[in-house]
């Protein structure tokens, strides 16, 4: 079974400033992706950035960048310099290679909040 | 179109009632994936599709859900006599293969409402 843990229910930040919003997982896949979705209030999901298990450097995709430490199952999204935005929900999300390869699990998502 | 499409935006229903939800993924997606998100949870999975072919409907949550992709593109979600714990946004999302890095594109979901 997949789980992801997402232990912030809201966050706030300063504008301009960074944030870490926390993810950890569990799979009994050996290889998996695991993914950033943003959420604003309108509803539609918006794919922010991937980390495939077997990657050896963490990715970045402008603003975002993944903070993967596979030891301790963490995946933390890293947002820079932050602007108003960036206010929305933020979802972690993996889906597994084998036998869960259809299924993306998501966490219960972290708020951010932008403070001007 | 160039993205993800859902039908009806809104529904509401009577508690009895069956309804029907539709997806129109992008153009050339081979997999279709249905969630349900309740209000402020993540998306919970449903089911997906490869082409026509329902790999996993492991998440449906009674038999009163099903979902179908006769042809390979669009995918109805149906929901027979309709209660209201399902009352939910039920997202679709595609993509262009099953496995691999790709990101799943959703809709922008039909906001369900039973009373």
């Amino acid at each position: 079974a997949q789980k992801i843990t997402q232990t912030q229910p809201g966050m706030f930040v300063q504008e301009k400033e960074a944030v870490t919003l926390d993810c950890t997982y569990d799979t009994s896949d050996p290889s998996y992706g695991l993914f950033w979705y943003k959420q604003p209030s309108s509803g539609e999901m918006i794919f922010l950035i991937y980390q495939g298990s077997y990657d050896q450097q963490n990715a970045t995709e402008g603003r975002y960048s993944l903070n993967f430490q596979k030891a301790r199952k963490s995946a933390n999204l890293v947002i820079s310099a932050s602007q108003l935005g960036d206010s929305a929900m933020y979802f972690c999300a993996m889906r597994g290679t084998n036998t869960n390869a259809g299924k993306s699990t998501f966490g219960d998502g972290t708020t951010l909040t932008v403070k001007p | 179109g160039a993205g993800v499409s859902q039908s009806p935006r809104y529904k509401v229903a009577k508690r009895g009632q069956d309804v029907a939800l539709r997806c129109d993924p992008i153009s050339g997606h081979v997999s279709l994936f249905w969630y349900q998100q309740a209000l402020g949870q993540g998306p919970e999975f449903l089911t997906y599709f490869q082409n026509e072919a329902q790999l996993d409907k492991s998440g449906l949550p009674s038999d009163r859900f099903f979902a179908e992709r006769p042809e390979g593109s669009v995918s109805t979600l149906k929901i027979q006599r309709t209660q209201q714990e399902d009352s939910a946004v039920y997202l679709c999302a595609s993509t262009l293969a099953l496995a691999g890095p790709l990101e799943q594109y959703f809709g922008p979901g039909t906001r369900l409402t039973v009373t």
